[in-house]
C-alpha cells in the first residue's frame, strides 16, 4: 500500500515563528488532505489539495504530485496552532495517514 | 449544515463484551469510513461503506464489522473485546466517489478494562 511519511515528528517554536511541515508519499495519488487534530481528538480539515497551492489565512499548502510531496506552511504561529498535524492520502486501503507532526507553540 | 456525528463520545467496556458505535454522516454524503487511532499504531483504516455496500476493508480481524443503513448512517461493531481494542474510533464521511474530501466526526473513545 501507499506509504506516507511526515517530518519533522516534533517541532517546538516560539509564538510568531513560521514553520514548514512536510509530507512525502510513495505513489501517485488523487487525494491529499491535511488535518489538525484538536485536543479532544477530532480531525479538523485544513486543506484538500491533490495538487497546486492553496491558502487559508495564516496557513497555506502546496502539493507537488509529480514529486510526491506536500508542504504545509504556518506563518506567525499562535499558541492555538499547537497540536498534531496529519497528512493523509487516499488509496485502496482508505485514507493512509502519516504519523503526524506534533507542533508546540510556546508563548 | 450539521457535521459528522458520532455516538457515544466515551465508552468503557469489559473484556469479552461487544460494543456498537454509531456515525451519522453529513447530509447528502453516501460514503462513511471508520478508522482506529492508537498511540502505537497511529490512524488505521477499518472499512468504508458506500450506499450500504462495504467498498473497502482494512487489515483488522473479523471481530470488527460494520454496516450502513439506507439513510447513510453507519454502525461499527466490535465483538469479544480485547484490551488492545482500547482506542479512539473516528468516522469520516465523504460526498462522492473515491478520493473526494473526507470530513471527520469527534470520535468515540473506547476503553476496554
Amino acid at each position: 500500500g501507499i506509504q506516507v511519511e511526515q517530518s519533522p515528528p516534533d517541532l517546538i517554536l516560539q509564538e510568531g515563528a513560521n514553520s514548514t511541515l512536510r509530507c512525502n508519499f510513495s505513489d501517485s495519488v488523487n487525494n491529499l488532505q491535511w488535518f489538525h487534530q484538536n485536543p479532544w481528538g477530532q480531525l479538523i480539515n485544513l486543506f484538500y489539495i491533490p495538487s497546486g497551492t492553496k491558502q487559508n489565512g495564516r496557513l497555506s499548502a502546496t502539493t507537488v504530485a509529480t514529486e510526491r510531496y506536500s508542504l504545509l506552511y504556518i506563518s506567525s504561529s499562535q499558541t492555538t496552532d499547537s497540536g498534531v498535524y496529519f497528512c493523509a492520502v487516499a488509496g485502496a486501503d482508505g485514507l493512509t495517514f502519516g504519523k503526524g507532526t506534533h507542533l508546540i507553540i510556546q508563548p | 449544515k450539521a457535521g459528522v456525528t458520532q455516538t457515544p463520545r466515551y465508552l468503557i467496556k469489559t473484556r469479552g463484551q461487544q460494543v456498537t458505535l454509531s456515525c451519522s454522516p453529513i447530509s447528502g454524503h453516501r460514503s462513511v469510513s471508520w478508522y482506529q487511532q492508537t498511540p502505537g499504531q497511529g490512524l488505521q483504516f477499518l472499512f468504508e461503506y458506500f450506499s450500504e455496500t462495504q467498498r473497502n476493508k482494512g487489515n483488522f480481524p473479523g471481530r470488527f464489522s460494520g454496516r450502513q443503513f439506507s439513510n447513510s448512517r453507519s454502525e461499527m461493531n466490535v465483538s469479544t473485546l480485547e484490551l488492545g481494542d482500547s482506542a479512539l474510533y473516528l468516522c469520516a464521511s465523504a460526498g462522492g466517489g473515491w478520493g473526494t474530501e473526507a470530513f471527520f466526526g469527534q470520535g468515540t473513545r473506547l476503553t476496554v478494562v
